[in-house]
């Protein structure tokens, strides 16, 4: 079970459209349309922003959106505000030990 | 309103035991299969359970496998999760998380965390 990889910090000035990547294996991302992102504010819970690689839940803005290529998946925030400054994760399905979360990517709003 | 709190958490020495529950409210809990995550200070996210909604599927993340059991009480809403043989690097705050009806690998509703510090 080795955790997904993403950038440990990324950053963006407000207006801007930053992505940020998830990268896994032909076991995970590569063979699973099952990869969600989730926001964390410091001291918060989580909360769900892309599910099954592309869907948005209710309630999240549209300038959140998923996609993947190949063994990578990707979290890309459009029109970047001051508000989305956070901790952002990965998590995806991974076979035998089912699901397996990336180390994380702080962003910063600049 | 959806909530899930758990309790249990707290100080223990290496290698001892405590036993983490998470109540659910304000939802149907028998149609929701349900997980731990934990979060180690400073650290991100790790799964470490699955269980299924009728309990027939479990899983464990290597990491903690063998030493963490994983249980459910439909009938009482909650979720637990029994912790032994504890050691430094379990130091966390463990999360009860809900998997959506007919969203798999997900969760759509986290708990607040209880945090277990594992320390002489």
């Amino acid at each position: 079970q080795s955790a997904l990889t993403q950038p440990a910090s990324v950053s963006g000035s407000p207006g801007q459209s930053i992505t940020i990547s998830c990268a896994g294996s032909s076991r995970d991302v590569g063979s699973y349309n099952l990869v969600s992102w989730y926001q964390q504010y410091p001291g918060k819970a989580p909360t769900l922003t892309i599910y099954e690689g592309t869907k948005r839940p209710s309630g999240v803005s549209s300038r959140f959106s998923g996609s993947r290529s190949g063994n990578t998946a990707f979290l890309t925030i459009s029109g970047l505000q001051a508000e989305d400054e956070a901790d952002y994760y990965c998590c995806s399905y991974a076979g035998t030990s089912p699901w397996v979360f990336g180390g994380g990517t702080k962003l910063t709003v600049l | 309103e959806v909530q899930l709190v758990e309790s249990g958490g707290g100080l223990v020495q290496p290698g001892g035991s405590l036993r983490l529950s998470c109540v659910a409210s304000g939802f149907d809990f028998n149609i929701h299969n349900m997980n731990w995550v934990r979060q180690a200070p400073g650290k991100g996210l790790e799964w470490i359970s699955y269980i299924s909604r009728n309990s027939d599927i479990i899983y464990y993340a290597d990491s903690v496998k063998g030493r963490f059991t994983i249980s459910r009480d439909n009938a009482k809403n909650s979720v637990f999760l029994q912790l032994n043989s504890l050691r430094a690097e379990d130091t966390a705050v463990y999360y009860c998380a809900r998997e959506p009806q007919t969203i798999a690998v997900a969760v759509d509703y986290w708990g607040q965390g209880t945090l277990v510090t594992v320390s002489s």
